[in-house]
């Protein structure tokens, strides 16, 4: 079943702005990570928060952890172009095997 | 350095076909896995190895058997392949979790399958 809801399905702004992405999920997890997708490539890892956590930064990414509310939320500030690509959430569910769920992402188009 | 990679990048085949993709990675991981991505961009894990053992069988039809001849190489072979198998797969690869609960996957870089 799927765990990770990312909201937007598509956002586009113009450079400089920031971009925030929401994802839902409906069981308890060890952690959220976070993954980019360049048009026509694999899946790059951004950042990783543990249900422990309720906030952690990566350079431009804020990433928040609502376990109350099973929803998370990526921030990417000062957007660039090269930041266009497909994010997408996944959670590692707790006392589940080593998978991880992922959502349908969400399309971010960074305008220059 | 690849870190994880796949052959072919792309593959065009006829329905009832048999065929393979292959993947390595050179990580040193343990776990290695196999998605496919569909049409509209969702993930679906299909299979996970961990040191050659197979952990993770997702209600994947028979006709797609993945082999894993050392923790190294996990390849994914298709039978009679329908239409509806096209999609990017992807191979990944990961150190297992434990009580870190940590899980990172590193990607590789995709084989298009098409079938006509």
């Amino acid at each position: 079943s799927q765990q990770g809801e990312e909201d937007p399905q598509a956002l586009s702004i113009q450079e400089g702005e920031n971009a925030t992405m929401n994802c839902s999920y409906k069981t308890s997890i060890n952690n959220l990570q976070w993954y980019r997708q360049n048009s026509g490539r694999g899946l790059v890892h951004l950042i990783l928060i543990r249900s422990n956590e309720r906030e952690k930064h990566s350079g431009r990414l804020r990433v928040t952890l609502d376990t109350s509310k099973k929803s998370s939320s990526l921030l990417i500030t000062a957007s660039r172009a090269a930041d266009t690509a497909s994010y997408f959430c996944a959670t590692d569910e707790w006392g589940g095997s080593e998978k991880l769920v992922f959502g349908k992402g969400t399309k971010l188009t960074v305008n220059p | 350095d690849t870190a994880v990679s796949q052959t072919p990048k792309y593959l065009v085949t006829q329905m009832g076909n048999d065929k393979s993709i292959k993947c390595e990675q050179n990580l040193g991981h343990d776990t290695m896995y196999w998605y496919k991505q569909d049409s509209k961009k969702f993930l679906k894990i299909m299979f996970s190895y961990n040191n050659k053992e197979l952990i993770i069988n997702e209600t994947v039809p028979n006709r797609f058997s993945p082999k894993s001849p050392d923790k190294a190489h996990l390849n994914l072979h298709i039978n009679s392949l329908e239409l509806g198998d096209s999609a990017v797969y992807f191979c990944a690869s990961s150190q297992p979790s434990g009580r870190a609960s940590y899980n990172e996957q590193f990607f590789g870089p995709g084989t298009r399958l098409t079938v006509l």
